[in-house]
């Protein structure tokens, strides 16, 4: 049974970076059939999907988020992180880390979220 | 970027009803790779349907999904207690995926 875990702070001052982990267990994120995947969702319910790595390392991100985005694996871990430089409170929202799996490109597992808020 | 247009967004219903809710796209879906997710409060979304109209694992036949191109519809046939949510489509169709802004499924 897979597991995806997100850790990271909750509150980040406007202008800093904000980072997160994705701690999986269950499956090797080495393996070639899943997408290791960030999405966030705003309040008030809008869902944005911000980037994945595949297991190869391979990256796709949101063209909105390229210039602040950086996305890694560390498969010694077993883990993933997402950095987004320069926040303002627009980047305010649930992060979700989210297993897509290849064959059918759509996720099969998400992790619960965590609230990241981004205030002076 | 595919913009994704849900509708109603907000669907006030009985327990036992239908709902049908739409799902429009600004350009054709490619292989009809459109998936509907339902979340609940707390929780973080459920993938109820991919390619359009393939049940994910252990959702209940009363959830149905269809469409091609630009237009797709989830169906609930009878609606359980259990059903009232919120409910996003998304494409995977393009290299950005997207979402739609989601339809808010509530007991009348």
């Amino acid at each position: 049974q897979v597991q995806l875990q997100e850790s990271g702070p909750g509150l980040v001052r406007p202008s800093q970076t904000l980072s997160l982990t994705c701690t999986v267990s269950g499956v090797s994120i080495s393996s070639g059939d899943f997408l290791w995947t960030w999405m966030r969702q705003y309040p008030g319910k809008g869902l944005e999907w911000i980037a994945y790595i595949s297991s190869s390392g391979s990256i796709y991100d949101n063209p909105s988020l390229r210039s602040r985005l950086s996305i890694s694996a560390d498969t010694s871990q077993n883990q993933f992180s997402l950095t987004l430089n320069s926040v303002t409170v627009a980047d305010t929202a649930i992060y979700y880390c989210v297993r897509v799996l290849l064959i059918r490109g759509v996720p099969d597992s998400w992790g619960q979220g965590t609230l990241v808020t981004v205030s002076s | 970027e595919i913009v994704l247009a849900q509708s109603p967004g907000t669907l006030s219903l009985s327990p036992g009803e239908r709902a049908t809710l739409s799902c429009r796209a600004s350009e054709r879906i490619n292989s009809n790779y459109l998936a509907w997710y339902q979340q609940k409060p707390g929780q973080a979304p459920r993938l109820l349907i991919y390619g359009a109209s393939k049940r994910a694992t252990g959702i209940p036949d009363r959830f149905s999904g269809s469409g091609s191109g630009t237009d797709f519809t989830l169906t609930i046939s009878r609606l359980e207690p259990e059903d009232f949510a919120v409910y996003h489509c998304q494409q995977y169709s393009s290299s950005l995926w997207t979402f739609g802004q989601g339809t808010r499924v509530e007991i009348k």
